[in-house]
């Protein structure tokens, strides 16, 4: 079955400092999302994009956070200045019609 | 989206079958069930989704009551791998208009499999 990939599967970074979260979803979807997991916490959306702009963003995606599909395969997560309560796990998904979503295996964030 | 409730945790032996419940008793016309899992923090896993026929696949069987306000995910066989948090939500159709598709996730049941 293909897969969606994320780079790295744990990233540590200074409080402050830009982290940039990689995705390689597959190859043929149109859809794609962000969401992330704080530890023993449930699973929350942060932003969908589609036809090369964000579809909707949730009120956890503030200033500090924006995404970019560079080029025809990566879709990426940038955090400007990062804050310890940014340390969670990052998943990306994408989807080719919207009806069901594929979802990486997740960056750990931890901001220290 | 409607909300959906689920016990937070069951128990199954393994060969059994599981049963999770799930109540969504706001759902509307236009809004299907959806059933996700996660393995320790892995990523999230579609397993299926259904509007108002039951339905099967080669992971599960989702049976939806008549009226739309419950479902229940069946897992015919269980086994050690399937211990895991699994997750009822409702969502919009595709197709009914402003839909960005995103999933609300709730706390979900943590499905234990015992040997």
């Amino acid at each position: 079955e293909p897969e969606v990939t994320q780079t790295p599967s744990h990233q540590v970074t200074q409080m402050g400092q830009e982290v940039i979260l990689r995705c390689v979803p597959i190859s043929n979807h149109l859809y794609f999302y962000w969401y992330r997991q704080i530890l023993g916490q449930k699973v929350e959306f942060l932003v969908s994009f589609y036809n090369n702009e964000i579809s909707e963003k949730s009120e956890i995606f503030d200033d500090q956070f924006s995404v970019e599909r560079p080029d025809g395969s990566n879709f990426t997560l940038k955090i400007r200045s990062t804050k310890l309560e940014d340390s969670a796990m990052y998943f990306c998904a994408s989807s080719e019609t919207g009806i069901r979503a594929f979802f990486g295996q997740g960056t750990r964030l931890t901001v220290v | 989206d409607a909300k959906t409730t689920q016990p937070p945790s069951m128990d199954c032996a393994e060969g059994r079958a599981a049963n999770l419940p799930c109540n969504h008793s706001t759902i509307s016309g236009n809004e299907y069930v959806y059933w996700y899992r996660q393995i320790h923090s892995q990523g999230p896993q579609y397993i299926i989704h259904g509007l108002k026929n039951n339905e099967t696949n080669e992971m599960a069987s989702l049976i939806i009551t008549e009226d739309r306000k419950s479902s229940t995910l069946i897992l015919p066989h269980a086994t050690l791998r399937d211990t895991a948090v699994y997750y009822c939500i409702v969502r919009a159709r595709w197709d009914s208009g402003g839909s960005n598709y995103k999933l609300t996730f709730g706390k979900g049941t943590l499905l234990t499999v015992n040997p």
